[in-house]
């Protein structure tokens, strides 16, 4: 299957402060990158999905000015999360996908606010 | 009523055993079906993907899908302890590539 990178696999962070977190599809480029959430043992939450040159397609009650999606590349996609507070701290995944494709996921980001 | 229905678990199977996955949905305008393993912290691992009513077989691994009931399983036979993971179904009305719905998750473990 196609591989999905994510960086960094896990971060420590001061509220108020911002935190970038990278989604690279390394053997295929992908015309879609979808963001996801994931508190503990419960499933994912769709944030936000992506296309390459366009602006992010956020989901009802995500924060745009909060997570910003930036998708420079056929295979980057960069998701910000700004002025974070200790209720941002969750696992975060991305995916990518060709059209047509199925979606592959990356290994995901635990983000730990302080 | 949610769009995908899961039952949680936690399932505990002795190793050989064949292991049993259902979802049910709500929305005919699904078409297209996943399943997904996950180890605990780490992201998503791609199991099965399909398209129409009936079996798909991979290994060990056996998806099923009956359109009419909105009903999908997974079934593990010959169960190992590796296999001890959450599996998340998935659905979606355009394809694997779109927007995905997922149930909530079935934790398995497969006792040695």
């Amino acid at each position: 299957g196609a591989v999905v990178s994510q960086h960094p696999s896990w971060v420590i962070c001061k509220s108020g402060t911002s935190v970038k977190i990278e989604c690279r599809s390394l053997d295929f480029q992908a015309t879609t990158m979808f963001w996801y959430r994931q508190f503990p043992k419960q499933s994912l939450m769709l944030m936000a999905t992506s296309n390459e040159g366009s602006k992010a397609t956020y989901e009802q009650g995500v924060e745009k000015d909060k997570f910003l999606i930036n998708h420079a590349s056929l295979t980057l996609s960069t998701l910000t999360v700004t002025s974070a507070h200790p209720e941002d701290s969750s696992f975060y995944i991305c995916s990518a996908a060709r059209s047509g494709y199925e979606q592959y996921f990356g290994p995901g980001t635990r983000l730990t606010v302080t | 009523q949610k769009e995908v229905e899961q039952d949680p678990g936690p399932l505990s199977v002795p190793e050989g055993a064949i292991v049993s996955l259902n979802c049910t949905y709500s929305n005919s305008a699904f078409q297209y079906f996943m399943w997904y393993r996950q180890y605990s912290r780490k992201g998503p691992e791609l199991l099965m993907y399909t398209y129409s009513s009936g079996n798909k077989e991979d290994g060990r691994f056996t998806a099923q899908v009956d359109k009419s009931s909105k009903y999908i399983s997974l079934f593990i036979r010959d169960s190992q302890p590796s296999d001890s993971a959450t599996y998340l179904c998935a659905i979606s009305t355009q394809g694997g590539s779109e927007k995905l719905v997922f149930g909530k998750g079935t934790k398995l473990t497969v006792n040695p």
